[in-house]
């Protein structure tokens, strides 16, 4: 079974740095993108960028760009996002997502359940 | 960026009843567009993508429709588990965009 499996839940002051995981199984890490996916508090969905496991090509939203770091370790099928100073802004529920792409088809087919990051003073 | 318009932002329906949402793009995304249905407290899960191909394990009352910028996802016969935010979501380039959700609650 394909499965993302994500870190838990961070409560973080601002200013302080932070990084949470999105372990993979059941199929080629390597081989597919994995995306990560921004949910303010009651607000939509956000794309904040993808990384290619097996080369570390990433991708960023211009709305993210320099504010995180998508990166991945495929010896252990696990990506990451990274803040280096927190904002209360930064609290949301962030996904990571496998990217599913082909000849006419582009998705995000498997979710992870989560983190929650919550940023208070 | 591609922008996306999803109508209406909320609806409230019956079971039993039809519903449409409709999406569209500030330019023309080809077949390029995922639908994705986000129960509370839950991921968001891919109902159909590429305008109309219905996901692995998707009951069949879900169909999408399209035509490059003007996407239509449909429930023919609402049922009491389809209660939840859906967003429509284009990948014929990056950045990728989500529209802004459409609330299905009921009636």
């Amino acid at each position: 079974e394909v499965q993302l499996v994500q870190s838990g839940t961070e409560v973080k002051k601002p200013g302080e740095s932070q990084k949470i995981s999105c372990k993979a199984s059941g199929y080629n890490f390597s081989r597919h993108w994995i995306a990560w996916v921004r949910q303010m508090p009651g607000k939509g969905l956000e794309w904040m960028g993808f990384i290619y496991p097996g080369d570390s090509d990433t991708r960023y939203s211009p709305s993210f760009q320099g504010q995180v770091t998508i990166s991945a370790d495929k010896s252990i099928n696990t990506a990451y996002l990274q803040w280096n100073s927190l904002k209360a802004s930064d609290t949301a529920i962030y996904y990571c997502a496998r990217r599913h792409s082909g000849a006419y088809y582009d998705y995000m087919d498997v979710w992870g359940k989560g983190t929650t990051v919550i940023v208070s003073s | 960026d591609i922008q996306l318009t999803q109508s209406p932002s909320s609806l409230s329906a019956s079971v039993g009843d039809r519903v449409t949402i409709t999406c569209r793009a500030s330019q023309n995304i080809r077949t390029y567009l995922n639908w994705y249905q986000q129960i509370p407290g839950e991921a968001p899960k891919v109902l159909i993508h590429s305008e109309f191909h219905l996901q692995s394990g998707v009951p069949s009352r879900f169909s999408g429709t399209g035509s490059g910028t003007d996407f239509t996802l449909t429930i023919s016969g609402l049922q009491p588990e389809d209660f939840a935010t859906y967003y429509c979501q284009q990948s014929s380039a990056t950045p990728w965009t989500f529209g802004q959700g459409t609330r299905v609650e009921i009636k």
